[in-house]
């Protein structure tokens, strides 16, 4: 099916690992976009990216880089985990007609 | 502080009645959004609004955006339990950036 596919859906990390979540979208959507999601605050962005090679900064970037090398993925690095990074994040694509989202990635930093 | 400002934060209601909800800053949008979303799950867009004063219909869910085109409102008639979830509404910024206010969890009992 068509659509926006994170991975992992859950991952735990110890304080000062890396990972990258991934995302990838398959309806040649320009723009996609990263997202936390924190109890009580909805949704914060992180970065985004408004077509291959081109990111920018959201609301909270810090601790978090991007890269755009294709359309299809924009993948999330964290390059020294903290416990404040333990949330619920999210991808989207698409632009200012709808986004549609990826089921999510459940990340714990102790 | 959030770009938008939902209100209210949490609406607990009975079966068959009425609500609504609002959307509001002091910022213009070229367009803005409105979800709704799951435990567990991504957000699932349920109408965009573009023009101000704009009004639109999805079944027993009514949409506005305001003349100024810094609000919004959502109003539901009839409730029924399947609407019980987190509704959020989405504003893109001047940075063709989306950001989303912290959300109205609704739950409407049988």
């Amino acid at each position: 099916n068509a659509g926006v596919t994170q991975t992992p859906k859950f991952q735990v990390l110890k304080t000062g690992q890396s990972m990258t979540l991934q995302c990838a979208q398959d309806m040649n959507h320009e723009y996609m976009s990263w997202y936390r999601q924190d109890p009580g605050m909805g949704l914060r962005l992180i970065h985004y990216s408004v077509g291959a090679g081109i990111t920018d900064q959201g609301e909270v970037p810090n601790g978090y880089n991007v890269s755009r090398s294709t359309t299809e993925d924009f993948p999330l690095r964290l390059l020294s985990a903290a416990p404040s990074q333990t949330s619920v994040y999210f991808c989207a694509s698409g632009r200012n007609y709808g986004y549609t989202f990826g089921s999510g990635t459940r990340l714990t930093v102790v | 502080t959030q770009l938008l400002e939902q209100s209210p934060q949490f609406l607990s209601i009975q079966e068959g009645e009425n609500l609504t909800v609002y959307c509001n800053s002091s910022s213009v949008f070229s367009s803005l959004q409105w979800y709704r979303q799951e435990p567990g799950e991504g957000p699932v867009l349920l109408v965009t609004v573009v023009t101000g004063g704009e009004v639109k219909k999805l079944k027993r869910l009514t949409f506005q955006f305001g003349d100024a085109r810094k609000d919004s409102s959502l109003h539901i008639t009839a409730a029924q339990p399947g609407d019980t979830g987190l509704y959020l509404c989405a504003g893109e910024g001047s940075n063709n950036d989306m950001r989303f206010g912290a959300g109205t969890r609704l739950t409407v009992k049988p």
